[in-house]
């Protein structure tokens, strides 16, 4: 159980454009995700908290225009890169929270979207 | 306050041996201790977590200790093996499910 997906698992597009990540809760409801940002050899870092039926949370520094995220559904949520330009280029992660199981601390991480941008 | 700082950086352990990474925390109201080992282009996955009310957790070879009063963490995996290889992060987070603050990051390998 508690099973997170990611689609796509690699994306590379040109510089301007916008690409659309998707991460799912496979077998369990979601009422919260995470967004979280990885250079080569680096730690993850938050990039905002996504809450089903409100507005995303974004940690300092991050742009809510460029990186628009809607929570839809308690099994979806997508991260939108808008405009994206060749520092865009980064592994993102997502993470779904599973109040039912493991307690309210419990976060399943999905595979990841490498993306790079052109 | 808010950062959790892990050491070392990269270890090499001989297949069979005690791989140790450390972790150090500042923010007291952190009560969820997790580790996650990571490869390459994939997510992290959790391994063991700790919660502040115990000194030592095991599963299996991964056994957790946790200082509270020096506010430190550790992660010990017994047996090393070389599929053990991999990076490998702690995190804290506060009550309530907030957000996870993740450690620098360990890279493991461990030699035949």
């Amino acid at each position: 159980g508690a099973v997170v997906s990611q689609h796509p698992s690699r994306v590379i597009c040109k510089s301007g454009t916008s690409v659309k990540i998707e991460c799912r809760s496979l077998d369990f409801q979601a009422t919260t995700m995470f967004w979280y940002r990885q250079f080569p050899k680096k730690s993850l870092m938050l990039m905002a908290t996504s809450n089903e039926g409100s507005k995303a949370t974004y940690e300092q520094g991050v742009e809510k225009d460029k990186f628009l995220i809607n929570h839809a559904s308690l099994t979806l949520s997508t991260l939108t890169v808008t405009s994206a330009h060749p520092e865009d280029s980064s592994f993102y992660i997502c993470s779904a929270r599973d109040v039912t199981a493991g307690g309210p601390h419990e976060q399943f991480f999905g595979p990841g979207t490498r993306l790079t941008v052109l | 306050q808010q950062q959790v700082k892990q050491s070392p950086q990269s270890l090499i352990v001989q297949k069979g041996g005690i791989s140790i990474i450390n972790c150090a925390y500042e923010n007291t109201a952190f009560d969820y201790f997790p580790w996650y080992q990571q490869f390459p282009g994939k997510g992290p996955a959790l391994l063991i977590a700790i919660r502040p009310d115990v000194s030592e957790k095991k599963e299996g070879r991964f056994t957790i200790s946790f200082n509270k009063s020096a506010k430190q963490f550790s992660l010990h995996i017994m047996d090393s093996q070389p599929g053990d290889s991999a990076t490998y992060f702690c995190a804290a987070s506060t009550g309530g499910g907030n957000k996870l603050t993740f450690g620098t990051g360990t890279q493991l390998k461990v030699e035949l």
